[in-house]
């Protein structure tokens, strides 16, 4: 199994801040890295995919980076709805794994 | 506009079976362009994949689970449907069904690009 661990598992900011989000893969996953927004009690929604380009409508504040293990999420001028939790995944195998998440409070 | 339905029983017993039915519009099952999957989050917890499968091709599930698990597919109805054996509470959670994206044909890496609201299943006496 391929492991994707996220840091930190909850970050607090504020309006206007810009954060990253980390995830670190066990092994080598070249760029099949996904990043996930999730609202609470809502479903998970497609940000990022193949590690940096952006999902259509996503906005442009939004940026991923990295390939092989070290990944990022970076959010640049917080706004009031970027507060949610946000997931990592591969699908560099057949078995999809996520990452235990970033939980992004005011 | 592609949308994507869970619905099933929302309490089951301890060593029952439980099943959920996924109903799509807006693309169809059978054209054979996608691969379509469950997801799991028990409460408060992260992601777990189930299982993926391509209509005329393979079914892939996550080890964990394969044992208990069975995906299949009504092209008929347009949904896909899943089945989890043996249920204990620590099955409780709620299951999304989704789309999964190939977003790069070269290396076949794929993302979830449409998710059903999610369906919460209790696993209780």
């Amino acid at each position: 199994d391929i492991q994707l661990t996220q840091s930190p598992s909850s970050l607090s900011a504020s309006v206007g801040d810009k954060v990253t989000i980390t995830c670190r893969a066990s092994r080598s996953i070249s760029t099949s890295l996904n990043w996930y927004q999730q609202q609470p009690g809502k479903a998970p929604k497609l940000l990022i995919y193949g590690a940096s380009t952006l999902q259509s409508g996503v906005p442009s504040r939004f940026s991923g980076r990295g390939s092989g293990t070290d990944f990022t999420l970076t959010i640049s001028g917080l706004q009031r709805e970027d507060f949610a939790t946000y997931f990592c995944q591969h699908s560099y195998s057949t078995l999809l794994t996520f990452g235990g998440g970033t939980k992004l409070e005011i | 506009q592609l949308q994507l339905q869970e619905s099933g029983p929302g309490l089951v017993k301890p060593s029952e079976t439980l099943s959920l039915t996924c109903s799509v519009s807006g693309d169809s099952l059978s054209s054979g362009s996608h691969y379509w999957g469950w997801i799991r989050q028990p409460p408060g917890q992260s992601l777990e994949w189930i299982g993926s499968f391509f209509y005329g091709g393979n079914t892939y599930y996550n080890p964990s689970l394969k044992s208990r698990v069975t995906i299949s597919v009504d092209t008929s109805k347009n949904h896909f449907s899943l089945i989890v054996n043996s249920v204990t509470a620590a099955d409780t959670a709620v299951y999304f069904c989704a789309r999964q994206w190939k977003y790069d044909i070269l290396t076949a890496y794929y993302s979830f690009d449409y998710w059903g609201q999610g369906a919460l299943v209790t696993v209780s006496s």
